[in-house]
């Protein structure tokens, strides 16, 4: 059982470079998210797809854009990254769109940039 | 908005000892309730969830029951153990938030032998 599974686990970047995170969920979910961690504050949402064809901002959208490009896979692109977008990216996704189905997240992609 | 508090850590506690992780929430209307658990180098994974008030929701021991009254939903364990080790996120999914999962910071539990 993949689940949600994120490429690459691991990349280091230059300031300026440009990168795309992928996701992809095998759980034929609606729903698919890409969050942040930084120490101490928890995971943060960058971006959201509430179904197929739609995406929104979450909590902190600057600096990224993400690419719903069919059911199964959620891409989230830095386009200039910055030393703040040092972190660690985790992808989920969900069976709906309600209050009661759980996220199932990916195993992260931990960015460093230089 | 919503917002979710839950005790700082680290927790570091003996095998065998008795688990308490508060979490209180301010949210619209009525949110389900969720612990998630991550392992060390892992992503998060569900632990248990509560989706209307005084719910209970169990799952490997822990348990953590959902009081509207206190707007809170503490996660306990009877016996941890050191592969209970882990970083514990107490969250919530409301309509005010758009269906979007709100997080505390998160709690370090180290359980030595």
């Amino acid at each position: 059982n993949a689940g949600v599974t994120q490429t690459p686990k691991f990349q280091v970047l230059k300031t300026g470079q440009s990168m795309t995170l992928q996701c992809a969920q095998d759980m034929n979910h609606n729903s698919m998210y890409w969050y942040r961690q930084d120490p101490g504050m928890g995971l943060r949402l960058i971006y959201y797809s509430a179904s197929e064809g739609t995406t929104d901002k979450g909590e902190v959208p600057n600096g990224y854009n993400v690419s719903r490009l069919n059911k199964r896979e959620f891409s989230l692109r830095l386009e200039s990254a910055a030393p703040s977008q040092t972190s660690v990216y985790f992808c989920a996704s969900s069976d709906a769109w309600t209050g009661e189905q759980p996220q199932h997240f990916g195993d992260g992609t931990r960015l460093s940039i230089l | 908005g919503d917002s979710v508090t839950q005790m700082e850590g680290p927790v570091t506690l003996s095998e065998e000892a008795f688990l308490t992780i508060n979490c209180t929430y301010t949210a619209t209307g009525y949110p389900s309730l969720f612990w998630y658990v991550q392992y060390p180098g892992e992503g998060l994974q569900l632990l248990l969830k509560a989706t209307k008030a005084d719910d209970k929701g169990s799952n490997k021991g822990f348990e953590a029951t959902y009081r509207k009254e206190t707007t809170s939903f503490h996660l306990e364990k009877g016996s941890v153990q050191v592969s209970d080790s882990a970083v514990y996120f107490c969250a919530l999914i409301s309509g005010g938030s758009n269906y979007k999962l709100t997080f505390g910071k998160g709690t370090l539990l180290t359980v030595n032998p």
